[in-house]
């Protein structure tokens, strides 16, 4: 079984200030990861997954996320927010044999303060 | 299609009422997911169909919940006799491969189902 831990669920920062949304999980096989975003009233958009290689994925909206092994972490994280990235996040998890059975965490809302 | 659609986008029942979710799946896409969203809450698998054939059922919470795909496109999931508890949004999502590395899920936007 696997398991998904994101321990803040709101997260207010002002406009062009640096963030960081932590995600943890759990699996006892390895795994794939991946952080979506959902805009109020819509489906999730994937904004990054990582597979395998580099650590340090980039992904759209200049988002990225660092897969630490050691530390069971995937934290995304962006330089300078923009009013327009308010929304929640989920972070998720799936293993890297099979299909593709996803596990998502609770979600993070992003509040960007203008 | 250019997106996974999703009917209707809100649907009230009276509690004890059978209520039908259809989703539309990107065309050609061979995998669909249904996730159930409670308020505060990330999405739960539900069940997992390949073309028509439903793979994994694990996630549907009771046999009040019955998904189907017969041709392998358009699938509904049907939840009878709801419940409060069952007010949620669910989310349905496909992808164009059969769980192979990288695919990627794409969600549509849900139907809220409220419960009264």
């Amino acid at each position: 079984a696997q398991s998904v831990t994101q321990l803040d669920s709101q997260v207010p920062v002002f406009e062009e200030a640096p963030v960081e949304l932590r995600c943890n999980y759990s699996s006892s096989v390895s795994v794939y990861l991946f952080w979506y975003v959902q805009y109020p009233n819509q489906g999730l958009q994937l904004l990054l997954k990582y597979l395998s290689g580099s650590t340090l994925v980039k992904g759209i909206n200049g988002f990225e996320a660092e897969f630490n092994k050691s530390q069971t972490s995937f934290h995304l994280r962006k330089p300078s927010v923009h009013i327009s990235d308010t929304a929640e996040y989920f972070c998720a998890v799936r293993n890297s044999g099979g299909y593709q059975k996803v596990t998502f965490g609770t979600g993070t809302k992003l509040q960007v303060i203008p | 299609g250019a997106g996974v659609s999703q009917s209707p986008r809100y649907k009230v029942a009276k509690r004890g009422q059978d209520v039908a979710l259809r989703c539309d799946p990107i065309s050609g896409h061979v995998s669909l997911f249904w996730y159930q969203q409670a308020l505060g809450q990330g999405p739960e698998f539900l069940t997992y169909f390949q073309n028509e054939a439903q793979l994994d059922k694990s996630g549907l919470p009771s046999d009040r919940f019955f998904a189907e795909r017969p041709e392998g496109s358009v699938s509904t999931l049907k939840i009878q006799r709801t419940q409060q508890e069952d007010s949620a949004v669910y989310l349905c999502a496909s992808s164009s491969n059969q769980g192979l590395v990288g695919d990627t899920q794409y969600f549509g936007p849900g139907t809220r189902l409220t419960v009264l």
